[in-house]
């Protein structure tokens, strides 16, 4: 069963733009990590927040945790043709941080 | 480092026939991992081995779907007989051990049965 849910399903913008994606998922969680699928370089973790973070940064990427909204959000800036790509956010279940359930995903499409 | 690797990359099989997938993790991880993944959807986890052993195969449909990873290093996953709803990639995961977060995938198999 998938946990997470995204949205949106697809969003395009222009390059430069910011993109934000959204995840919201139902049971409580240890932890939430994103990942990036695209044709080129496969599925790759991109970053993971813990229950007990409230944002979290890494180069370019910014995501935010809501525990109490069972939701987070995945913020790209200053976007470039190779974000061009799908986003999961992947809840852990608890008692189990090796064991994750993935979202539908939302596909990004950066426009030149 | 080299990769998770998978093999066949695509397959193209009829229903009815089987079919086997092979997967070979990152060298010392001792957690693998095989899902499905249907398009327009996230990946499905299938069966998880910790070194040869199964650690959770809840969602396998283990009426048509075997796996086994005989020596801890490399996995096969087998299909037989496949249906039409079987069509999907097949990933496989890799990562350091039981209770590690990220995980490592390889390119996948994609399978289309017709």
């Amino acid at each position: 069963s998938q946990q997470g849910e995204e949205d949106p399903q697809a969003l395009s913008i222009q390059e430069g733009e910011n993109a934000t994606m959204n995840c919201s998922y139902k049971t409580s969680i240890n932890n939430l990590q994103w990942y990036r699928q695209n044709s080129g370089r496969g599925l790759v973790h991109l970053i993971l927040i813990r229950s007990n973070e409230r944002e979290k940064h890494s180069g370019r990427l910014r995501v935010t945790l809501d525990t109490s909204k069972k939701s987070s959000s995945l913020l790209i800036t200053a976007s470039r043709a190779a974000d061009t790509a799908s986003y999961f956010c992947a809840t852990s279940v608890i008692g189990r941080d090796d064991k994750i359930i993935f979202g539908k995903g939302t596909r990004l499409h950066i426009l030149p | 480092e080299a990769g998770v690797a998978q093999s066949p990359r695509y397959k193209i099989i009829e229903k009815r026939q089987s079919v086997a997938f092979w997967c070979n993790p990152i060298s010392g991880h001792a957690t693998l991992y095989w899902y499905q993944q249907i398009l327009g959807q996230g990946p499905k986890l299938l069966i998880q081995f910790q070194n040869n052993g199964v650690v959770d195969d809840s969602q396998l449909p283990k009426d048509r779907f075997s796996a086994e990873r005989l020596k801890g290093v490399d996995s096969t996953l087998k299909i037989q007989p496949a249906k039409l709803e079987d069509s999907a990639v097949y990933l496989c995961a890799s990562s350091p051990g039981q209770g590690w977060r990220e995980q490592y995938f390889g390119p996948g198999t994609r399978l289309t049965v017709t």
